[in-house]
């Protein structure tokens, strides 16, 4: 079961790019890479998933190198509504649901 | 909004007690997921029921135990709780037992006394 690092917390202004890393060292040939956030006294909600290279939706973008033993998620230009816990789950099927301690994102006006 | 009810929203017991909560997934999913989470941490997974049946289980004990109904909602049951036991528990449905997003419910925030 592929284990997450991810950095407690981090501060960033409104209106810049924010990039959280994910480490996955023991990510497996079939594991997936998902990203959920969530806010204080709410469920995760879904952000985005990829296997390789890059994907890209309406609210992020997620980058993945060749050896796949990390993952970066980035939000463009975030707002003060951005601020909340953001998980990284690496597996696939019933053990894609493993979260981490997350990280912590704090925007400041 | 997800379309994942969760009930009761609060629930307090007394230690050494059963509890029962209950999660209606959303229209068309077929797979539930339960998880813990205590204050300050991420969600723990407990179990994961797939038509009707557990489908993956992660570290906790057999006093946690779970159903499936045939119309895809689901019960997490806990007996003689602990005060550790406290935290909120939270419900996820999705399409299928695979790599499928997961659409959280609000959670239930139990606590033990």
């Amino acid at each position: 079961l592929a284990k997450t690092t991810q950095p407690i917390s981090m501060d960033s202004y409104e209106g810049q790019e924010v990039n959280i890393t994910c480490s996955h060292n023991n990510i497996a040939t079939n594991d997936y890479i998902t990203w959920y956030q969530q806010f204080p006294s709410q469920g995760p909600r879904f952000i985005i998933q990829g296997y390789k290279t890059k994907v890209t939706n309406e609210v992020a973008s997620l980058f993945i190198p060749a050896d796949r033993k990390s993952s970066t998620l980035s939000l463009p230009r975030v707002s003060l509504s951005d601020t909340a816990v953001y998980y990284c789950l690496v597996g696939g099927g019933a053990n894609n649901l493993f979260f981490g301690t997350g990280t912590r994102l704090t925007v400041i006006p | 909004e997800t379309g994942v009810t969760q009930s009761p929203t609060h629930l307090i017991k007394t230690r050494g007690q059963q509890v029962t909560l209950r999660c209606s997934s959303q229209s068309g999913h077929n797979t539930v997921s339960w998880y813990q989470q205590a204050l300050g941490q991420g969600p723990q997974f407990i179990f994961q029921y797939y038509r009707e049946e557990e489908n993956g289980r992660g570290n906790f004990p057999p006093r946690f135990s779970g159903l499936q109904f045939p119309n895809y909602s689901s019960e997490l049951n806990v007996n003689a709780l602990e005060l550790d036991d406290s935290a909120l528990y939270l419900c996820a449905s999705s399409r299928t037992s695979g790599r499928d997003e997961q659409y959280f419910g609000p959670g239930t925030r139990l606590t033990v006394t």
